[in-house]
């Protein structure tokens, strides 16, 4: 069984980089069966994805995100992580880290074919709150 | 203002059954699978439904999904108060190469 766990500071100043670390046990970071993602949640809002990463190193952001998030993957760890930089207190919310499905379609990309991400995230971490504030 | 369209409160009594709706377009619900996610208050959300009618193991299957067109509906039939909580829906969009949600509908159990 996947279990996912988000850690990282809980205050970032504005104007600083946000940076989230998502340890996985229970299976492989290098898995070909999942994506990696992130989504964010900002106190009583709705979800909100921010990008998702292959084993492989390919990564999907929200284009409203993409100036400003960066997702990685540490296979010597068996984490994965997110920055975003230039943090305001819109900023501030629940930030969970999961598991997403694959597409059964594929798609070329840094030379080579790599299954799309599906809609669906099926493993969740607890999520931890980001506060921005100075 | 999210992607897809939910309504943003729903409401039955025990043992009914209730249908909560979700609109897109041809970029995300038209042309990809829907999914359904349940998240009761303080707590991550669980998948409900993925591949537009497809239960995860464990989820009961009173929880129901469909899809038609650019449309999709989530159903829970017996309803029971631990059914109250926030209800999203999310597909991939293809014009945006993301995943897009609905704003959520708060589900409550009278």
């Amino acid at each position: 069984q996947l279990q996912l766990q988000e850690s990282g500071p809980g205050l970032v100043k504005p104007s600083e980089t946000l940076s989230l670390t998502c340890t996985v046990s229970g299976g492989s970071i290098s898995s070909s069966s999942y994506y990696w993602g992130w989504i964010r949640q900002a106190p009583g809002k709705g979800l909100e994805w921010i990008g998702s990463i292959y084993y492989s190193g390919s990564t999907y952001y929200n284009p409203s995100l993409k100036s400003r998030v960066t997702i990685s993957v540490d296979t010597s760890k068996n984490q994965f992580s997110l920055k975003l930089t230039s943090v305001t207190a819109a900023d501030t919310a629940v930030y969970y880290c999961a598991t997403q499905g694959l597409s059964s379609s594929s798609t070329w990309r840094g030379g080579g074919w790599y299954p799309l991400p599906d809609g669906y995230f099926d493993y969740w971490g607890q999520g931890t709150l980001v506060t921005v504030s100075s | 203002q999210s992607v897809l369209t939910q309504p943003p409160s729903a409401s039955g009594t025990p043992g009914q059954r209730v249908t909560m709706s979700c609109s897109g377009s041809s970029s995300n619900i038209g042309s990809n699978f829907v999914c359904w996610y349940q998240q009761l208050p303080g707590t991550a959300p669980k998948l409900l439904i993925y591949r537009n009618n497809q239960r995860p193991s464990g989820v009961p299957d009173r929880f129901s999904g469909s899809k038609s067109g650019t449309s999709a509906s989530l159903a829970i039939s017996g309803l029971r108060s631990e059914d109250e909580a926030d209800y999203y829906c999310a597909a991939w969009d293809d014009s945006l190469s993301g995943v897009v949600f609905g704003g959520g509908t708060k589900l409550t159990v009278l």
